[in-house]
């Protein structure tokens, strides 16, 4: 069965500090993979989705970027973190671009 | 007009009653329609698919109307493990990118004894 590991749960990082999420999903090939961004008391925001290895789509302009080095693997990253950076950070994958399936989430907390 | 747009409730309820959400979205080329469940502070789950002819599961209905651009979903027999946020999602709503799903907000829900 495929399974999806997103880690860390939780992150407390100071304005100006470098970010990097990891994503890996197990047990499929070639998913299509997500990055939503929710910020409380707010809907689910697309941030980037990849259909492929190097392959990186963008929703909405802002202060972060996202890499997908390996087929199962999708990084979400910024080089110096904002205050309005700060939400729950959930991946995704997808095999058909239809039904999602998260990963548990990280809170971020940018102070 | 928001893409996909959800009464942000709450919703009180006591056990045992039923309770119906409503979604409604903009694009009328979407294709596809799901709700899906997120308990706080966790990740969305999928809760079931929406389907033209409506479908159910156990205590749940889901139904389509693409003339008048709705979903709704219908809890019967409430029960308190129920209490959630239920988001309605759409895809192909912004119309532009591929496997591109749309989240509703949320509907807020707390079954009580």
């Amino acid at each position: 069965s495929q399974t999806i590991h997103q880690w860390p749960a939780t992150l407390v990082q100071p304005v100006g500090s470098p970010l990097s999420l990891e994503c890996t999903v197990e047990g499929t090939s070639n998913p299509n993979l997500y990055w939503y961004r929710q910020a409380a008391g707010r809907g689910l925001q697309l941030l980037f989705y990849s259909v492929g290895i190097g392959q990186i789509s963008s929703e909405v302009p802002q202060n972060l970027s996202a890499s997908r080095p390996q087929d199962r693997q999708f990084i979400l990253s910024s080089k110096k973190l904002l205050l309005s950076d700060s939400g729950f950070y959930l991946c995704a994958w997808s095999p058909t671009g239809e039904k999602l399936f998260f990963g548990s989430g990280t809170q971020l907390s940018v102070l | 007009r928001k893409e996909v747009e959800q009464d942000p409730g709450p919703f009180n309820v006591p056990e045992g009653a039923t309770v119906a959400f409503n979604c409604t979205y903009s694009n009328s080329a979407s294709q596809s329609f799901f709700w899906y469940r997120q308990d706080c502070r966790k990740e969305p789950k999928l809760l079931m698919s929406v389907y033209s002819s409506g479908n159910e599961d156990g205590r749940f209905t889901a139904q389509l109307n693409r003339a008048s651009q709705y979903i709704s979903l219908l809890i019967r027999d409430s029960k308190l493990s129920d209490s959630a946020t239920y988001l309605c999602v759409v895809n192909g709503a912004g119309g532009t990118s591929y496997g591109k799903l749309t989240f509703g907000q949320g509907t807020i829900l707390t079954v009580h004894p």
